[in-house]
């Protein structure tokens, strides 16, 4: 059972817009939450992150907001750049220490 | 960037001969971590180290082993390569694995077994 899933395979969006990337979980002992972006034939990247007791964490143009009921996080891109478009993904790491990844979202980002 | 390389980036193998992957960090991170990235799916976790000569299993252990003689070499050994095990593999590296800790990943290799 897949306990961090990224149910939109692709997203797109238009350059200045808003992206907004979903990720849902089971384990609600999940402590942190990251976002990492990966463009092609390289490693992925950390992007930006929250801790469970937070419900939002901002970074410049990168805004992750987590909702425990939910058990859901999105991460918003605003606005948009062509240099956005990557794959994301979203991680869960349990108080033992183990990440979880999803199986991760393209965005593009259309000039 | 963080200091982490992997080698090789490229292998084409057959069916059945053993595989080593390396992983160098010169960062002097404590924890070392290799993952597998299968198309349309995520990073699954299969061994990690938390310090020189400790290791655990990951989500995807069987077919693989792991040895850490020193700090910055991760060594991932695939003993008999089967077709399933083609993937691209990644090296990531922490600090620590608690407090949110990001992790630094390497390139990838990309391993095809015919």
């Amino acid at each position: 059972d897949q306990q961090v899933k990224q149910n939109s395979p692709s997203l797109s969006v238009q350059e200045g817009r808003i992206s907004i990337l979903n990720c849902d979980y089971t384990n609600s002992m999940f402590d942190y939450f990251l976002w990492y972006k990966k463009y092609p034939a390289e490693g992925p990247t950390f992007l930006i992150s929250i801790s469970s007791i937070k419900d939002k964490n901002e970074d410049g143009r990168f805004t992750v907001f987590l909702n425990k009921s939910a058990k859901h996080l999105s991460l918003h891109i605003v606005p948009s750049q062509p240099g956005d478009s990557a794959v994301y993904f979203c991680a869960a790491i349990s108080n033992a220490g183990k990440s979880t990844f999803g199986d991760g979202t393209t965005l593009t980002v259309k000039p | 960037d963080a200091g982490i390389t992997q080698s090789p980036r490229h292998k084409v193998t057959e069916t059945g001969t053993p595989v080593t992957l390396r992983c160098h960090q010169t960062e002097n991170h404590r924890y070392m971590y290799w993952y597998r990235q299968d198309p349309g799916h995520g990073l699954r976790l299969i061994h990690y180290s938390y310090g020189v000569k400790d290791t655990d299993k990951g989500e995807v252990s069987d077919g693989y082993s792991v040895s850490r003689s020193k700090t910055e070499d991760f060594l991932l050994t695939l003993e008999s390569a089967t077709s399933s095990q083609t993937s691209v593999y990644f090296c990531a590296i922490s600090e620590s694995n608690v407090g949110g800790d990001e992790q630094f990943f390497g390139p990838g290799t990309r391993l095809t077994v015919l």
